[in-house]
């Protein structure tokens, strides 16, 4: 059974050029949660999304950043027209439905590491 | 304040050497800890989760006070494997967001 799988692992863009971040989930889950992590900080919470719902964006940046879980296919975080500051590393993590006595915690795809230039 | 705060070290403690960790949360409303670690450039991944009565598992134990809002991890008999940035992470109550602490760094030294 493979992990969450995410691809690229390095992505290199241009100011202003566009960023596709794809994640592909654990079998069997429904839910994908997207992470950014700045140099020397800890992981923010970006978006939660189960199958072509966005269930939760609060930590999205206002504009730029958009993300979507279709009912076929890897969930995508895209980035619009990037500038230096969005240079990270974007986790994802996936789960199964949970509730609030059956949540253990996720497991996180090896990353995107997204460096502008 | 921040939602999670840990000392970010680092610690650089002898092998064979016990080590605490120490970790504060600010919403009260919290359901759900973890202790995760992360090695250098790669995903966290989740070392345990912690409960009110106090888990273990090997040389790890893991701690919770809900009336303090806080949370320990002591690592018993460290391992030169046991070193990189461990992670303290809160979920709030009927929320499957996790909030993350910024981590604390450590380094087992032979």
């Amino acid at each position: 059974n493979a992990g969450v799988m995410q691809n690229p692992r390095h992505l290199v863009r241009r100011r202003g050029q566009e960023a596709r971040l794809r994640c592909s989930p654990m079998k069997g889950h429904s839910h994908v949660y997207w992470y950014r992590q700045l140099p020397e900080e800890g992981l923010k919470f970006m978006v939660y999304l189960q199958k072509e719902n966005i269930i939760d964006e609060s930590g999205m940046p206002k504009e730029r950043f958009s993300a979507e879980f279709p009912k076929e296919g890897p969930s995508i975080l895209r980035i619009q027209q990037v500038v230096r500051g969005d240079s990270a590393a974007y986790f994802c993590a996936s789960s199964p439905a949970a509730g609030p006595t059956t949540f253990y915690g996720y497991t996180f795809g090896s990353g995107t590491r997204l460096t502008v230039v | 304040r921040k939602e999670v705060e840990q000392d970010p070290g680092p610690f650089n403690v002898p092998e064979g050497a016990t080590v605490a960790f120490n970790c504060t949360y600010s919403n009260s409303a919290s359901q759900s800890f973890f202790w995760y670690r992360q090695d250098c450039r790669k995903e966290p991944k989740l070392l345990m989760s912690v409960y009110s009565s106090g888990n273990e598992d090997g040389r790890f134990t893991a701690q919770l006070n809900r009336a303090s809002q806080y949370i320990s991890l002591l690592i018993r008999d460290s391992k030169l494997s046991d070193s990189a940035t461990y992670l303290c992470v809160v979920r709030g109550f009927g929320n499957e967001k996790l909030t993350f602490g910024t981590g604390t760094r450590l380094t087992i030294i032979p």
